[in-house]
C-alpha cells in the first residue's frame, strides 16, 4: 500500500533554513508528481509546490518562489521540500503528497502525516 | 491566481441532517481539477471528490459533488458523527495549485 512518511518536528531560529524528507513506499516514485502543502496553526491548507519525481522538473507557488526547494532522490525513494529564510509566520505544519493518478492533476490521494516545523527566537 | 471562496465558514447541524457546502471560484476553471477534502483535527486532510463528482475509493456515497464554471457544492445527504470536520476545496490551474479556506462542519 502507499505510504508517505516525513521526517520528525523541527524547531528553527528565524533566519534559517529547513529541509524535510517524505519517503514514499508501495509505489514507484519517479512515477507521480510529489506536492507540498503546508497549514499554519487554525488557518486553511497551503500549497507550496510540487515536483514531477520523474525527470525533476518543479514547479512553485508564486508566493514562496525563491525561497522553497523542492528535490528528490529517486534512489532513496525520497522527496524533499527546503525552506530558506524562516520566519515566525512559517511555523505550520508541513505535508507531502501525492496525486491520486499518475499524470493527472485531479487531486492529492495520498498524504504524509505531516511534520511541525517551529520557527522560534 | 484563482480564489476559491467557501461558504459558509461554519455550519451548525445535528446528526442525520443534510449538509450543502459551497466552493466559489474567481474565475471559471475544469471540473475536471475540482476536488473536496475532509480533515479531522490532528490529520491530514483526506480526499473525498475528485473532478467535481467523482468520489474517491472509500469515500461514503452519501457524500456528492456537483457544479460547473464557478459554482461548486459538496452535499453530505445525512450526517454522521464522524463527518464533524472541515471540508476544503482545492482547484488546479495553470502548474499551480489553491485551496479554499474551508467550512467547518460542527455539531449543533
Amino acid at each position: 500500500q502507499v505510504q508517505l512518511v516525513q521526517s520528525g518536528a523541527e524547531v528553527k531560529k528565524p533566519g534559517a533554513s529547513v529541509k524535510v524528507s517524505c519517503k514514499a513506499s508501495g509505489y514507484t516514485l519517479t512515477g507521480y508528481a510529489m506536492h507540498w502543502v503546508r497549514q499554519a496553526p487554525g488557518q486553511r491548507l497551503e500549497w507550496m509546490g510540487w515536483i514531477n519525481a520523474g525527470n525533476g522538473n518543479t514547479y512553485y507557488s508564486e508566493k514562496f518562489q525563491g525561497r522553497v526547494t523542492i528535490t528528490r532522490d529517486t534512489s532513496a525513494s525520497t522527496a524533499y521540500m527546503e525552506l530558506s529564510s524562516l520566519r515566525s509566520e512559517d511555523t505550520a505544519v508541513y505535508y507531502c503528497a501525492r496525486n491520486l493518478i499518475a499524470a493527472r492533476p485531479i487531486g492529492f490521494g495520498y498524504w504524509g502525516q505531516g511534520t511541525l516545523v517551529t520557527v522560534s527566537s | 491566481e484563482i480564489v476559491l471562496t467557501q461558504s459558509p465558514g461554519t455550519l451548525s447541524l445535528s446528526p442525520g441532517e443534510r449538509a450543502t457546502l459551497s466552493c466559489r471560484a474567481s474565475q471559471t476553471i475544469s471540473s475536471s481539477y475540482l476536488a473536496w477534502y475532509q480533515q479531522k483535527v490532528g490529520q491530514a486532510p483526506r480526499l473525498l471528490i475528485y473532478g467535481a463528482s467523482s468520489r474517491a475509493t472509500g469515500t461514503p456515497d452519501r457524500f456528492s459533488g456537483s457544479g460547473s464554471g464557478t459554482d461548486f457544492t459538496l452535499t453530505i445527504s445525512r450526517l454522521e458523527p464522524e463527518d464533524f470536520a472541515v471540508y476544503y476545496c482545492q482547484q488546479y490551474g495553470s502548474s499551480q495549485w489553491t485551496f479554499g479556506q474551508g467550512t467547518k462542519v460542527e455539531i449543533k
